[in-house]
């Protein structure tokens, strides 16, 4: 089965700095990478998401880019605020309605 | 997108006893996911409920410690059967509405004592 494995597991940044999540998947059939944020005692929100027939995405502040060759996925938050501080996972799904496998999640904290 | 409620939000249960987590989405899915997440750890999948056949249960997950139920396609049940303090974790119920993203219910956070 799959396997996500994601790093740093802790992450601290200065208000205003760059933040780098990056990820490694193992089964080249997974086609769908997204990225969730979980807020303290919330449920996991999608934040930004990427297939695999692209390299690279960009919301706002957030950026995702994709290495299928490397099995590597990043998620890039620049100019962090403090409400960015939150766990980040990123996931990894071969689509068609399969299971979503999660890497273990990046706490982050923005310092003001 | 989906909306899902999810009920309990949170409870507090006795070992040995059972809880049944109930999961209400606003359209037909096919596909209806539950998940466990221990306390600051990630998601680990329970299993796949589909609608009108038995759940598929991951490596670790057994049916008669997790029996679920998949009566119609907007609609799932999760039971924690015979609680011990180990299955103290927030339970999730997802939905992928059109091959699309995952939609989380806002979760069950249960206590054993």
């Amino acid at each position: 089965g799959e396997n996500v494995e994601q790093h740093p597991s802790t992450l601290s940044v200065q208000e205003g700095d760059s933040a780098v999540i990056k990820c490694t998947y193992s089964d080249s059939a997974s086609n769908y990478f997204p990225w969730y944020k979980q807020e303290l005692g919330k449920r996991p929100q999608l934040i930004i998401d990427i297939r695999s027939n692209v390299g690279e995405k960009k919301d706002q502040r957030i950026a995702v880019t994709l290495n299928k060759t490397a099995k590597h996925f990043s998620l890039h938050i620049t100019e962090t605020q403090p409400e960015d501080s939150a766990v980040y996972f990123c996931a990894a799904s071969a689509g068609g309605y399969q299971k979503v496998t999660f890497g273990i999640g990046t706490k982050l904290q923005v310092i003001p | 997108s989906a909306v899902i409620s999810q009920k309990p939000s949170r409870d507090i249960c006795q070992r040995g006893t059972s809880l049944t987590i109930q999961c209400q989405v606003d359209s037909q899915v096919t596909m209806m996911f539950w998940y466990r997440q221990q306390p600051g750890q990630s998601l680990t999948l329970i299993a796949t409920a589909n609608q009108g056949s038995e759940a598929t249960y991951e490596s670790g997950f057994v049916i008669d410690k997790f029996p679920i139920s998949r009566p119609n396609l907007t609609f799932s049940t999760l039971t924690v059967s015979n609680m011990s303090p180990e299955d103290s974790s927030i339970y999730l119920c997802s939905v992928d509405p059109g091959n699309t993203e995952a939609f989380f219910g806002q979760g069950t956070r249960l206590t054993v004592v």
